[in-house]
Parts: C-alpha cells; structure tokens; sequence
C-alpha cells in the first residue's frame, strides 16, 4: 500500500530561519508534487517534480526530489510570515494500469514575527 | 481561463438530510477527484471520475456518491447526513486520470446540525 509521510507535522519557526520539511514515500513513483493550503482556503499547486534528481524553485521556497531514496524536501529560506500555511506533498502511483494519487499528513507551518 | 469552480461554497444541513455539491472542472480537463478535509482526520480521498467512469474509490460509506456528465462537470451526494460529515468537501481536476498536478476548487463547507 502506498504510504506517504511528512515530518514534522507542525513547525512553528521564527522569521529569517532556514528550515526543511520531509516527506518520505513508500513506491517507486518518480512523480511527487507539493501543495500550499491557507487556513480555511483550498490547496494551490506549488511545485511538481518529475524525475530523480529534479530541483524546483519558487521565491523563498525550494523543493527537491531523490527518487532513489524515496525522499522529497521542501526547504524554506529565511522565512517570512507570509509563508504560514499548511504544506502538503503528495505521490501518484501506477498500479495495473490504473493510477492512485496519495497526500501526505501535511505539515503546518506557523512563522513568528 | 477559468479554474475550477464549486457550488455552492456553504452550506448547512441537519442530520438525516441529503446534499448535492457540484464541480465544473478547467476546461479541457476529464478527470474530477472529490476529498474531504476534517481537523481530526485531514485530507481524505473520497473518488475521483475520469470521461464519466469512476476510476478510483476511498474507503467511504456508500451514503457517498458521486457521478461525472459528459461535459466533464462532476457532482458528488451524501445521504441521511451525519454530525460526522461536517467538512469542506475539495474537487480537483486534472488532464489525466489520477496522475499529474491537480487543480483545486475553493471547496464547499458542509455544516451539519
């Protein structure tokens, strides 16, 4: 069964620091993708990873994948408020021809001022 | 180009009604997925329909129905609604069957009394 976990599930942190949010995955897929939720908002894409390897940047927020190791990061530079949310990454997988598209737990995020 | 738009955005009901939330998809997508987001149990897969065929199903009971039209728009019903089933209740769509970024709807909040 597909599993898909992120860690920590919540990180409060203070403006300026540097920190990395993990999420592992138990298949072989080579497609991960991440996901940004505001409180009470629905989720908007942030990033979509396709091969091993593949690093993607957007502000202060960069994610990258290691398919190998079954591992994704999304690593947050000097952080802002702004960047409070919940963080969602998520895997598709192929299973017989057809396809299963699992979320991660989430993790949230607060940013102290 | 328009995103994908769900209605209605709140709603309330009382246990043992019944409720139809609607979806239009981004143009040119065919595949509809429906979640649900609790506090207590996160994002949870409901199914996901793909050219009006329902391609993949959560672990949810059968009071959780859903269908695709031809033009792609999806809808999904609860039925004799529970306290329980208080949620926002996500669509995402897609090009590509349960594979690929997703789209995100601002979601319907379904309040249950």
């Amino acid at each position: 069964e597909l599993k898909v976990e992120q860690n920590p599930l919540f990180l409060s942190m203070q403006e300026g620091k540097n920190y990395t949010i993990y999420c592992n995955y138990s298949t072989t897929s080579d497609r991960l993708y991440w996901y940004r939720q505001d409180p009470g908002k629905s989720l908007e894409s942030l990033f979509v990873l396709l091969s091993n390897g593949a690093v993607k940047q957007e502000g202060r927020l960069m994610a990258s994948l290691d398919t190998k190791a079954r591992l994704s990061t999304l690593h947050i530079t000097a952080a802002v408020h702004d960047l409070s949310a919940t963080y969602f990454c998520a895997v598709d997988e192929e299973v017989r021809g057809t396809y299963k598209y699992i979320f991660g737990t989430g993790t949230r995020l607060k940013v102290l001022a | 180009k328009a995103g994908v738009t769900q209605t209605p955005r709140y709603l309330i009901k009382t246990r043992g009604q019944q409720v139809t939330l609607s979806c239009s998809p981004i143009s040119g997508h065919r595949s509809v997925s429906w979640y649900q987001q609790t506090p207590g149990q996160g994002l949870q897969f409901l199914f996901e329909y793909f050219s009006e065929t329902q391609r993949n199903k959560g672990n949810f009971p059968g009071r959780f129905s859903g269908r695709q039209f031809s033009n792609s728009r999806s809808e999904m019903n609860v039925s004799t609604l529970e306290l329980g089933d208080s949620a926002l209740y996500l669509c995402a769509s897609s090009l590509r069957s349960s594979t690929g970024e997703l789209f995100f709807g601002e979601g319907s909040r379904l309040t249950v009394l």
